[in-house]
């Protein structure tokens, strides 16, 4: 079973500039995380899709940050401008929703903002 | 008041010692709780989960949970060097089975 692709795995940009990840869940499951992940702490939750609806995007820094699944597989989140302390790792993942709760991730997509 | 702690450490131990790593939740209500292992540079992958009082087992991992202390631990038994990682303690909100929210974890290192 094919885990959960994401890209680029590596960027580099100016402050103030955007930037795009792109996330391909497991097959078949219905439910999508975006989770930001600096340095030295733990994962926190960006937003949560449920098929193509958002369930909870409620630590989701609107004025910069946007994120969609539009066809209910894969999500895209954009960083629109770009600031220092946005430099962290991108983490995707993806559950099935049908119990057990287990949510799997992505290899994760690295920004450093400079 | 943080929702998830953890020491963040290091925890040193010696090879074949037991590591305890422990966590507090601050919501009462909160249902499930994992623990992932995350390898530098690398993303989270689940050792166990817990949902019930007690302990539960699998392998050299013990998960203990107290939700009458908001408290769960996770016990390696005969730790190995490629144990050492960082340990995220997670836990589900009681709003629904996810999303999980995440202590900062604990960095373990195992001495040869």
């Amino acid at each position: 079973e094919a885990g959960v692709a994401q890209s680029p795995r590596y960027k580099i940009i100016e402050k103030r500039q955007s930037v795009a990840f792109w996330c391909n869940p497991i097959s078949g499951h219905a439910t999508l995380y975006w989770y930001q992940q600096i340095l030295g702490q733990g994962p926190k939750l960006l937003i949560q899709f449920q098929n193509n609806g958002v369930v909870d995007d409620s630590q989701l820094p609107k004025d910069r940050f946007s994120a969609e699944r539009l066809k209910g597989v894969d999500s895209t989140l954009k960083i629109q401008p770009a600031k220092l302390e946005d430099s962290a790792v991108y983490l995707c993942a993806s559950s099935s929703g049908m119990g057990g709760n287990t949510i799997y991730f992505g290899e994760g997509s690295w920004l450093t903002v400079v | 008041q943080k929702e998830v702690e953890q020491n963040s450490g290091p925890l040193s131990v010696p090879e074949g010692a037991i590591a305890s790593l422990n966590c507090t939740y601050s919501d009462r209500g909160s249902q499930s709780f994992f623990w992932y292992r995350q390898y530098s540079g690398k993303s989270p992958e689940l050792i166990m989960f817990i949902y019930s009082n007690g302990d539960k087992e699998d392998g050299r991992f013990t998960a203990q949970l107290n939700k009458a202390s908001q408290y769960v631990s996770l016990l390696i038994r005969d730790s190995q060097p490629s144990d050492s990682a960082t340990y995220l303690c997670a836990v589900t909100r009681p709003s629904g089975n996810t999303p999980l929210v995440f202590g900062k974890g604990t960095r373990l290192s195992v001495i040869a």
